[in-house]
């Protein structure tokens, strides 16, 4: 069973368009955050939601729009997609928001804007 | 903000041990942990120690935690070529409530 999915695994789009990449974890946690890792593998972190409330919302330009409809699901909505947009996001889940000791992460979505 | 460093590449032969570094800033840290990433697959969960621990042995992985000089490493013994990745040490970042990663150490182990 997965424990963190997310989907899709490869988007290819163009510039200008709307996308959105879903997760959903079944792990039974009340976090769930978005990580973006760039071209040079750096990881870092985008929003976190705490039982469908927005925790964190790092330095992100606002066509970045994270939803939660429930605490299994975090998607991620992108507007206006540009080149530089063009990374892997990752999802992650733990349960607690404040003091965490374990964070999962899904597979990835490659996300390739032309 | 907060600065996990880490050096970006170790090569290693097969059946050595491994040792990756990592140094952080942030003194208010309660758990550091190690990810291992393989190509083109997600963040695998290693391992992770408690801030108050200065070691933590899991069959092959060895985490050492200097919490005076926020200097931590993984050490992995008889490295295997499927040892092969990169590998992410982060912390728990209390203020934000979220992970800060270091850059990864890409491991390269030879046959």
């Amino acid at each position: 069973d997965t424990a963190v999915s997310q989907t899709p695994k490869y988007l290819v789009t163009q510039m200008g368009n709307d996308k959105s990449i879903k997760c959903e974890q079944n792990l039974g946690h009340d976090t769930m955050y978005w990580y973006k890792q760039d071209s040079k593998k750096f990881l870092k972190i985008m929003f976190s939601y705490n039982n469908k409330e927005l925790i964190i919302n790092e330095t992100v330009p606002n066509r970045f729009s994270p939803k939660s409809p429930d605490k299994a699901h975090l998607n991620l909505h992108i507007n206006s997609l540009e080149l530089g947009d063009s990374a892997v996001y990752f999802c992650a889940s733990s349960q607690g928001g404040t003091y965490v000791y374990e964070q999962y992460f899904g597979p990835g979505t490659r996300l390739t804007v032309t | 903000g907060e600065d996990v460093e880490q050096s970006l590449f170790l090569s290693v032969r097969e059946g050595d041990s491994s040792v990756i570094n990592c140094t952080y800033t942030d003194s208010s840290s309660t758990y550091l942990y190690w990810y291992k990433q393989e190509p083109g697959a997600g963040l695998q969960l290693l391992t992770y120690i408690f801030s108050n621990m200065d070691m933590k042995q899991d069959q092959r992985l060895t985490v050492l935690l200097n919490k005076k000089d926020k200097h931590l490493s993984l050490r992995i013994a008889d490295t295997q070529t499927g040892d092969s990745a990169i590998y992410f040490c982060a912390e728990w970042d209390t203020g934000r409530r979220a992970l800060t990663f270091g850059s990864g150490t890409r491991l390269q182990v030879q046959p």
